[in-house]
């Protein structure tokens, strides 16, 4: 079945460490992006990336990084710049670019700092 | 940027009722986008209307778009337990010259059997 997996479900990690997230497509969609989602709230666009070794910051890129060197994978750091860091990390994908396609989504990676 | 904004944040209905639940933005759009969200997962896309489209089916889901007033309306008939989720509108934007989705906060559906 095609789709989007992100993994792990969960992670702890101690606060100071960077923290890599796994996000990969097998729909064959250019774009790809990550959110993060805090209780009660909507979604956050972090950094989204329209095709490989190019993408772009959204609206709260600050103590994140990602890469894009595969059209499949979009993996994403939490660095331990980030203040916040605890959330709910969703990763999703469109087929082309920009919000005129929907949007497909992984089942999330809920990241604790301890 | 812009967003769109949920109303009701939280609706309580039994099965068999219908559930309506509304989204305003604040600028002119290309498309707006419904999505569903169940506990601890991710999101399911539901319907995208354009914004030269005024109302969309599928099946028991009825979106409506009125871009004079920039606001949306789904509607779900006949609801099920199973329908219980945060229901998200998602609005285009730009953005470096790119279009992203913007999403509101969503509105939690609870449909008691």
């Amino acid at each position: 079945d095609g789709g989007i997996t992100q993994s792990p479900k969960y992670l702890f990690r101690k606060e100071g460490q960077n923290v890599t997230l796994s996000c990969e497509q097998n729909l064959n969609h250019d774009a790809m992006y990550w959110y993060r989602q805090d209780p009660g709230q909507g979604l956050r666009l972090i950094y989204y990336s329209q095709i490989v070794n190019d993408f772009q910051k959204g609206d709260i890129a600050e103590g994140y990084s990602v890469s894009r060197e595969k059209n499949e994978s979009f993996p994403h750091t939490v660095t331990s710049a980030q203040k916040n860091p605890t959330a709910f990390y969703l990763c999703a994908s469109s087929a082309g670019g920009g919000a005129r396609q929907p949007q497909h989504f992984g089942d999330g990676t809920r990241l604790s700092i301890l | 940027s812009q967003q769109g904004e949920e109303d009701p944040q939280a609706l309580s209905i039994q099965e068999g009722e219908n559930a309506t639940m509304n989204c305003s933005y604040k600028t002119s759009i290309n498309n707006l986008q419904w999505y569903r969200q169940n506990s601890g997962r991710g999101l399911v896309h539901l319907i995208l209307i354009r914004s030269n489209e005024r109302e969309k089916h599928s099946g028991r889901l009825r979106v409506t778009l009125d871009t004079s007033k920039k606001s949306s309306s789904l509607l779900i008939t006949a609801s099920r337990a199973a329908d219980t989720a945060s229901y998200f509108c998602a609005t285009d934007a730009v953005n470096s010259g790119y279009s992203t989705l913007t999403f509101g906060k969503g509105t939690m559906l609870l449909v008691s059997p």
